[in-house]
């Protein structure tokens, strides 16, 4: 069975303290890694998809990249506005995504 | 905006009774989805459509169904309504299956 699993569960960091999450992951056959933000009361916002091990993708103070059984989500000098709950999903064998339970991160000025 | 719309925002009922949820899916995408979220338990996958037929079956009850129109919007109709059904309900759309989804802003479901 597909799985996803997330840790750690809520991370607090102060404003400018690089960290990482972690998504660890039990695929029968990877299609796709995705990483979503969502904010309270909305949907989830899409950031990343990885698809091999070894990718890596960036965008503003974050990084995504993928091993063979886990990707991770680095926050380089992480901003108050970077506070959110961050989802890790797979593609699964039906077509729909399976979500990990998310990490909440929270950034203090 | 992700494009995708849902209504309504919020939905409160009693127990025992039946409520439809709509989704209307990014324009040109054939691809919906619906998922729960619950605070223990995540988001969930619900079902999928894809251009009007069901592709897919997740933990969705037996009182839960849904349908896709011709003009590709979606609705979640979940029927005799339990206190343990009140949670977020997200529709979310993608171009094809197996690509990144467009989630809505949801529907917080309270049942009283």
């Amino acid at each position: 069975e597909d799985q996803v699993t997330q840790s750690p569960e809520a991370l607090r960091l102060q404003e400018g303290e690089s960290s990482s999450l972690n998504c660890s992951y039990t695929v029968s056959g990877l299609r796709g890694l995705f990483w979503y933000r969502q904010d309270p009361g909305k949907g989830p916002e899409f950031l990343f998809t990885l698809y091999s091990a070894g990718e890596e993708k960036e965008k503003e103070r974050l990084k995504a990249t993928l091993t063979k059984k886990e990707s991770f989500l680095h926050i380089t000098a992480p901003k108050p506005e970077d506070s959110a709950t961050y989802l890790c999903a797979v593609g699964g064998s039906q077509g729909n995504l399976i979500f990990g339970k998310g990490t909440k991160l929270s950034v203090k000025p | 905006d992700s494009g995708v719309t849902q209504t309504p925002k919020h939905l409160i009922t009693a127990t025992g009774q039946r409520v439809t949820l709509r989704c209307s899916p990014r324009s040109g995408d054939l691809s919906v989805y619906w998922y729960q979220q619950s605070l223990d338990q995540g988001l969930q996958f619900l079902i999928h459509y894809y251009n009007g037929e069901e592709r897919a079956k997740g933990n969705i009850l037996e009182r839960f169904s849904a349908q896709q129109f011709p003009d590709l919007h979606s609705e979640l109709n979940l029927s005799s309504l339990e206190l343990g059904d009140s949670a977020l309900y997200f529709c979310a759309s993608s171009p094809r299956t197996r690509e990144k989804l467009f989630f809505g802003s949801g529907t917080q479901l309270s049942v009283l």
